[in-house]
């Protein structure tokens, strides 16, 4: 039972280079999400997908870009680092199953992102 | 006033106690409460879950609406030093987009042999 998985586990990037954290899940989940974690900021949604074939802002989506390759994979792409992207990103998915219910979410273990 | 407040804590108790953890929120339209643990270097995951009011039991833990106030609370009885971990509470109202999932920024608990 692998639920969500995240790659890389951890990544050193300087100033300007770009990268992808790839995200997968095998629970047949409709709705995936991708958010970061600070220090004294909490979780915050960067980008989310409610089903396959659409992406929709979150809180925090500027500098960050998305694909929802198929329903199993969801990508967050940095096209050009900056110091302030350091952090902790989780990939998450969950079954949005009943009208306006609440998303209860399965997170990935996290990508720990360091930009120099 | 930001949507949720949670205290970061962090909160040390000794083996046995009875914990509390709280958040407060301001939007009256929250329906759905959760909470979720997370323990260190690790993903989140849901501890529990109640929709609308009133109290949900699961074993040791125990959660609580108040929606009259606004309040929500987790208590943990006979606390373990598994259970050291960072808490996170999240809620929602009824409707509107997935994306809009509120957590609060998590209360670190640190259970002493």
């Amino acid at each position: 039972n692998a639920g969500v998985t995240q790659t890389p586990k951890f990544q050193v990037l300087k100033t300007g280079q770009s990268m992808t954290l790839q995200c997968a899940q095998d629970m047949n989940h409709n709705s995936m999400y991708w958010y970061r974690q600070d220090p004294g900021m909490g979780l915050r949604l960067i980008y989310y997908s409610a089903s396959e074939g659409t992406t929709d802002k979150g809180e925090v989506p500027n500098g960050y870009n998305v694909s929802r390759l198929n329903k199993r994979e969801f990508s967050l792409r940095l096209e050009s680092a900056a110091p302030s992207q350091t952090s902790v990103y989780f990939c998450a998915s969950s079954e949005w199953g009943k009208s306006s219910g609440a998303n209860v979410l399965t997170f990935g273990a996290g990508s720990r992102l360091t930009v120099l | 006033q930001k949507e949720v407040e949670q205290d970061p804590g962090p909160l040390s108790v000794p083996e046995g106690a009875i914990v509390s953890l709280n958040c407060t929120y301001s939007n009256s339209a929250f329906q759905y409460f959760m909470w979720y643990r997370q323990y260190s270097r690790k993903g989140p995951e849901l501890l529990m879950y109640t929709y609308s009011s009133g109290n949900k039991e699961d074993g040791r833990f125990t959660a609580q609406v108040d929606k009259s106030s606004k309040y929500i609370s987790l208590f943990i009885r006979d606390s373990q030093p598994s259970d050291s971990a960072t808490y996170l509470c999240a809620m929602k109202g009824y409707g509107g987009s997935q994306g809009n999932l509120i957590f609060g920024k998590g209360t670190k608990l640190s259970v002493k042999p």
